[in-house]
């Protein structure tokens, strides 16, 4: 079961900043957040991943709140090659059953020219 | 460095047929995690598996099992398909389990279609 919620879509104009809301009112201390996005089907990318901190990388920032229970992952120029479907994943471990992915349906970002 | 493979690319069964799919991960890591994706959602977790033994078991029947091998490569087994096993099945690999932080790399997955 997804712990995330987030828009079901948004657009954004090319070379503007795209922010990607996410919540997850339910996370516990010592769980991540991850971003994904996935084009076409194909397999999901990893973006970034962060516990409390902001995070930055070379693909984009993610912004994670203060209380924990909520982010926003930010794409600073968006291309249209950034049009996908993004994940806003909590990342759970069973001390029994291993470390799961719950997946949402994402927001599907739409890049526009 | 190769990422994550998998095969075949796509696949047509008909109801009631038994289905393999591979999955090879990144050098290097030892886990693998399978992943159903229906079309229109988002991926659901089936199994994880790390240093060859089942680590962790989504809500999927018995008809599907999964196994490691010593070089760390993966299969999923689907027994008795049904329609609604038609998806994007994608295989994901990370170094180790149980770490705080632990980065799944996705395969491009193999899309299987049952008529």
């Amino acid at each position: 079961d997804a712990k995330t919620t987030q828009p079901p879509s948004m657009d954004c104009a090319e070379g503007r900043a795209a922010n990607l809301p996410c919540n997850h009112s339910t996370i516990s201390g010592n769980e991540y957040v991850y971003w994904y996005r996935q084009i076409h089907s194909q397999g999901p990318q990893y973006i970034i991943h962060g516990l409390k901190n902001n995070e930055t990388n070379e693909m984009a920032s993610l912004i994670i709140t203060e209380d924990r229970k909520s982010s926003t992952l930010i794409l600073p120029h968006a291309t249209l090659r950034d049009t996908a479907v993004y994940y806003c994943i909590v990342r759970v471990v069973h001390l029994n059953t291993g470390n799961q992915f719950y997946f949402g349906t994402g927001t599907s970002l739409t890049v526009i020219p | 460095d190769a990422g994550v493979t998998q095969s075949p690319t796509h696949l047509i069964k008909t109801r009631g047929q038994h289905v393999t799919l591979r999955c090879s991960p990144i050098s290097g890591h030892k886990s693998v995690s399978w992943y159903q994706q229906v079309l229109g959602q988002g991926p659901q977790f089936i199994f994880q598996y790390y240093e060859k033994e089942e680590r962790g078991r989504g809500n999927f029947p018995d008809r599907f099992s999964a196994r490691q091998f010593p070089n760390y490569s993966s299969e999923l087994n689907v027994n008795a398909l049904l329609l609604g096993d038609s998806a994007l099945y994608l295989c994901a690999s990370s170094t180790a389990r149980g770490l705080p932080q632990e980065t799944q790399y996705f395969g491009p997955g193999t899309r299987l279609l049952v008529l």
